[in-house]
Order: structure tokens, then C-alpha cells, then sequence
């Protein structure tokens, strides 16, 4: 299958500060890619779709200005978490799904997020 | 937000036991996804179906598509340790750009 990538796999940070994620698809092109969360023990929530290009859809209770979102290339997104909080520490997936009308997403390996 | 029905939410099994576990919506799907979340890892793709009835098979998965479209189940034969994980069933709403909207997820406990 396609293969996503994202990085970091684990970050800790300090209360305040930002976090960058990157989800890249490293062998096909995604004009979307999309950012989930992740409690324990619970399903994947999807917090925005990332379209290439142009800004990044959120989903409702999801803070724009709090997740930052950029598609800037065909295989990359970034998801910035800003002004970090402890509330804020997750699990984060990305996915991407290639080519026109293929429905099957592809997730990065996830990236557990602790802010102390 | 919206999720597909799926169950059940967690089985303890024996080793070398079948287990099957299905999902089920109130409104049609034209696509039925099946993924394996390990601890600490993205879900990873296990078999995904397209046409109502469709039945397809990944080593000792297989999965089918309802003929009303509302349903799909995955069944594991002769399981094994490496099993163990959670098991999520997804699909695109009619009206998505690959949008999915997922079940709750089966968690899978193989008994020493």
C-alpha cells in the first residue's frame, strides 16, 4: 500500500510553546490529507481536512487558531499545535488517500504529544 | 460526530480461535474499510471493499460487504498472538472527499 510518513513520532514540550507535525506521502501525490486525534482507548476524531493549496477545513469544536494547518505541497502537511497546554496532550494521526476517487486512506505512524 | 455502529467493543479469545466482529450504519456506504490499530501506531489497512456482497479475503481475514450496503463484518481464522490490537471498521459518507467516519473500534485480547 501507500506509504505516509509523519514525524515526530514523540514530543514533549513545555506549556506555551508549538509543536510542528509533518505528515508527507512519500510515493503518491495527496491534494488532501487529513489531521485526527485520538483519546485513549477511543476512535480517531477527525479534526480538519488539509487541502493543498488553500485553507484547511475544520471540523466544529476544533480551534483554527489553535491548530494550524499547512498543505503547502502535494506531499506535505503540517499540523502546528500553538500555544501548547496540557489539555493538548494527544495522540495525532495524519492520512492521505492517492489518487482521484480512491476512498482508501493511508495513516502516518502517529505522534503522541506530552505537554508538561 | 457521526459513527458507524460497530461491535462487539472488546473480545477475549483462546489462541487458534475464529473471531468476527461487524459494523453496521443507518445509511449507505458505497465503501467498507477495515484497519488494525496497534498501541502507539497509526491503523494500518487491512481490507477494504467496494460493491454490496463483495467478499475478499487477506490471508486469514476475510470481510464482506452487506447487500443492503448498511453492513459489513471481518472474521479472523485461527488467530494468533500478533493479532491482538484494535480493530476498526470506516467508510466514506456519500457526500465525502474521502472523508471517513469510523466505528468505535473492536478491541481484540487473546487469553494466554
Amino acid at each position: 500500500g501507500a506509504v505516509v510518513s509523519q514525524h515526530p513520532s514523540r514530543v514533549i514540550c513545555k506549556s506555551g510553546t508549538s509543536v510542528k507535525i509533518e505528515c508527507r506521502s512519500l510515493d503518491f501525490q495527496a491534494t488532501t490529507m487529513f489531521w485526527y486525534r485520538q483519546f485513549p482507548k477511543k476512535s480517531l476524531m477527525l479534526m480538519a481536512t488539509s487541502n493543498e493549496g488553500s485553507k484547511a477545513t475544520y471540523e466544529q469544536g476544533v480551534e483554527k487558531d489553535k491548530f494550524l494547518i499547512n498543505h503547502a505541497s502535494l506531499t506535505l502537511s503540517t499540523l502546528t499545535v500553538t500555544s501548547a497546554h496540557p489539555e493538548d496532550s494527544s495522540f495525532y494521526i495524519c492520512s492521505a488517500s492517492p489518487g482521484v476517487g480512491n476512498t482508501e486512506a493511508f495513516f502516518g505512524q502517529g505522534t503522541r504529544l506530552t505537554v508538561v | 460526530g457521526q459513527q458507524l455502529n460497530q461491535s462487539p467493543q472488546s473480545m477475549f479469545i483462546q489462541e487458534g480461535e475464529d473471531v468476527s466482529m461487524n459494523c453496521t450504519s443507518s445509511s449507505i456506504f458505497n465503501t467498507w474499510l477495515w484497519y488494525k490499530q496497534d498501541p502507539g501506531e497509526g491503523p494500518v489497512l487491512l481490507i477494504a471493499l467496494y460493491k454490496a456482497g463483495e467478499l475478499t479475503s487477506n490471508g486469514r481475514l476475510t470481510a464482506q460487504f452487506g447487500i443492503t450496503r448498511k453492513d459489513s463484518f471481518l472474521n479472523i481464522s485461527a488467530s494468533i498472538p500478533s493479532d491482538v490490537g484494535i480493530y476498526f471498521c470506516a467508510g466514506p459518507p456519500m457526500d465525502s472527499n474521502y472523508q471517513l467516519i469510523w466505528g468505535a473500534g473492536t478491541k481484540l485480547i487473546i487469553k494466554p
